[in-house]
């Protein structure tokens, strides 16, 4: 089955101790990309990345890291998470920006 | 710098009444255009998109939606909504040139009444 699995589904941390959350697609997309999904603000795009070794800025990076080693896995890395990040959290792929999305089921993350 | 508006955060309709979301968008060239839905508690699922061509696009469940460039509108539409329609509606531009970001409008949350 094609699909976009994020881990955890749930997170409650601390302020400034690192985390990851995970992402994996089994589709051979190029396109990945990770969303902050707010109240009042939509999905904003944090990363994106245009194929395996190749990242890019979207429009709320800060305090955010990402990394594409293989081509199915695109980890959203908080290095010192802020109560500001709390947030539900969507990463999607998709073969090129052109093409439809493939959305994971989402990680709520909460921020002490 | 591209950008996506959806003016209405709310809409309320009766059930079997027709609907119209808007979305506006800014963008240098010709842009993707998508439409997502999202249920309560899921992800975001693909309702229709436009790339070129014909400029009144069919998608699932009934939706279509119209691409006006001189408005820069991509407006969502179906004649006669179902309950099980309620949901968050997303407008959504992608780029394939320069910046190769994908943009999410704000969201209009649909409400059916029975």
């Amino acid at each position: 089955e094609a699909q976009v699995t994020q881990n955890p589904r749930y997170l409650i941390t601390v302020t400034g101790k690192k985390l990851t959350v995970t992402c994996s697609q089994n589709m051979n997309h190029e396109y990945m990309s990770w969303y902050r999904q707010d109240p009042g603000l939509g999905l904003r795009q944090i990363y994106y990345s245009m194929n395996v070794e190749v990242t890019d800025k979207g429009d709320v990076p800060e305090g955010y890291k990402v990394s594409r080693k293989e081509k199915r896995n695109f980890p959203l890395i908080l290095e010192s998470p802020s109560p500001n990040q709390t947030s539900l959290y969507f990463c999607a792929s998709s073969f090129q920006v052109s093409t439809e999305a493939f959305f994971g089921q989402g990680t709520r993350l909460t921020v002490v | 710098a591209q950008s996506v508006t959806q003016p209405d955060i709310h809409i309320t309709v009766s059930e079997g009444a027709s609907l119209e979301l808007r979305c506006n968008y800014s963008y240098g060239a010709t842009p993707y255009l998508f439409w997502y839905v999202q249920s309560p508690g899921q992800g975001l699922q693909l309702l229709l998109k436009y790339f070129s061509g014909d400029t009144l696009v069919q998608g699932i469940k009934g939706f279509e939606a119209e691409f006006k460039r001189s408005q820069s509108s991509f407006n969502l539409r179906k004649p006669s909504v179902h309950w099980s329609d309620a949901a968050e509606y997303f407008c959504a531009v992608g780029a394939d040139s320069g910046t190769y970001k994908y943009i999410f409008g704000t969201g209009t949350r649909l409400k059916v009444l029975a």
